[in-house]
């Protein structure tokens, strides 16, 4: 079974630019969540997704966003960047309501220059 | 106040020996779980072990337990027998609310840099 995957891994932009990630989860996930990671603030919740719905929200300002596809399939976009959001952004999956466990993905980083 | 505290930035151990990582949390829901991922070099959050707050035992997976003190609110992980693909940054995490629920948000600590020496 393949696992969580993310694309670009790997993305460089310049201030001011807008960027869309994109996660794949596992086959048959239905809950994808989103989770920023750098140096000064480590590991921080973005948002979750299940069956198309929001249904938590980090305390990131509004120029987070992100949305989910029918298939599960997710993307977070973010408008304006700025130097602070050089960071690995990570996805994870999990298979259903009942589930506790978080499969992630190798996650993409991103620098802003 | 911090939901999730690793005190120890860094720790070594020997190959073979066993390392215990501390973790202490707070929150004031009776319903939570407390997760332990393993993050190598290249970036991938690796699930280890989870704990329940109901659960009555300890939980262990192969070389992996948590010793989980619900009145001291901890839960540190122990790994016994370390070898050295065990080098990595651990993170302890915490989901609050019922297993079942909408919620999967987790609240991570800031982790251990873990360093297993021959």
């Amino acid at each position: 079974k393949a696992g969580v995957t993310q694309t670009p891994r790997y993305l460089i932009k310049t201030r001011g630019q807008q960027v869309t990630l994109s996660c794949s989860p596992i086959s048959g996930h239905r809950s994808v969540s989103w989770y920023q990671q750098t140096p000064g603030q480590g590991l921080q919740f973005l948002f979750e997704y299940f069956s198309e719905t929001q249904r938590n929200k980090g305390n990131f300002p509004g120029r987070f966003s992100g949305r989910q596809f029918s298939n599960s399939r997710s993307e977070m976009n973010v408008s304006t960047l700025e130097l602070g959001d050089s960071a690995l952004y990570l996805c994870a999956s999990s298979l259903l309501d009942d589930s506790y466990e978080q499969y992630f993905g190798p996650g993409t980083r991103l620098t802003v220059t | 106040a911090q939901k999730i505290t690793q005190t120890q930035p860094g720790m070594f151990v020997q190959e073979k020996e066993a390392v215990t990582l501390d973790c202490t949390y707070d929150t004031s829901d009776p319903s939570y779980g407390l997760f332990w991922y393993k993050q190598p070099s290249s970036g991938e959050m690796i699930f280890l072990i989870y704990q329940g707050s109901y659960d009555q035992q300890n939980a262990t997976e192969g070389r992996y337990s948590l010793n989980f003190q619900k009145a001291r609110k901890s839960a540190n992980l122990v790994i016994s027998a370390s070898q050295l693909g065990d080098s990595a940054m651990y993170f302890c995490a915490m989901r609050e609310g019922p297993s079942g629920g909408s919620n999967y948000k987790l609240t991570f600590g800031k982790g251990t840099l873990l360093t297993v020496n021959p």
